[in-house]
């Protein structure tokens, strides 16, 4: 059975400071996909970056990038020059083994507050 | 934008009513999935359509649920006999066959039982 697990429940920061979210996931497939979303309090949900299983790099985009560590099966995000809109709840989420036709699950997130 | 819209946008209903939710994703959206979320939750996963077939029903869900996706285009996710456990965010979400299968969610419909 797939999981996924975000043991942070609250952090704090302070603007301009990076931040790592941490995200642990179980699998027994040989193929899947990590994202990162972010849900402001207005609800939406807003997708940050994607990791396959396979990528030699590890992904970034823009001031997030994902530190994918495949032996350990952790995939945080990672946050430079934090701004005071990143405030936010994020979720980590993982795709199984069937490819972009795979379910989708999702951690319990981590509330991100950031600090003037 | 996303493209997806969800109605209603709120509904309050007594317990042991039945309600149902509607989803339309864009044309482009293959996939549909829907999702339960309660405050200070994740998603949790309910069930997901590749065009009109569903390929996976979550074994948390009672018999009270079901959704559908007729020809593949919009979606509905009905409760039926609801109780105040069901009070919660019902988001719907689709996505094409992209490299990511990244999901494009709407705003979803929150359910209110009392």
């Amino acid at each position: 059975a797939q999981k996924i697990t975000q043991t942070q429940p609250g952090m704090f920061v302070q603007e301009k400071e990076a931040v790592t979210l941490d995200c642990t996931y179980d699998t027994s497939d040989p193929s899947y996909g990590l994202f990162w979303y972010k849900q402001p309090s207005s609800g939406e949900m807003i997708f940050l970056i994607y990791q396959g299983s396979y990528d030699q790099q590890n992904a970034t985009e823009g001031r997030y990038s994902l530190n994918f560590q495949k032996a350990r099966k952790s995939a945080n995000l990672v946050i430079s020059a934090s701004q005071l809109g990143d405030s936010a709840m994020y979720f980590c989420a993982m795709r199984g083994s069937r490819g972009s036709a795979s379910k989708i699950i999702f951690g319990s997130g981590t509330r991100l507050s950031i600090r003037p | 934008d996303t493209g997806v819209s969800q109605n209603p946008r709120h509904k309050i209903t007594k317990r042991g009513q039945n309600v149902t939710f509607r989803c339309d994703p864009i044309s482009e959206h293959n996939r549909l999935y829907w999702y339960r979320q309660t405050l200070g939750q994740g998603p949790e996963f309910l069930t997901y359509f590749q065009n009109e077939a569903q390929l996976e029903k979550s074994r948390l869900l009672s018999d009270r649920f079901s959704a559908e996706r007729p020809k593949g285009s919009f979606s509905t996710l009905e409760i039926q006999r609801t109780e105040q456990g069901d009070s919660a965010m019902y988001l719907c979400a689709g996505t094409w066959g992209s490299n990511t299968g990244e999901l494009f969610f709407g705003e979803g419909s929150r359910l209110t039982v009392l």
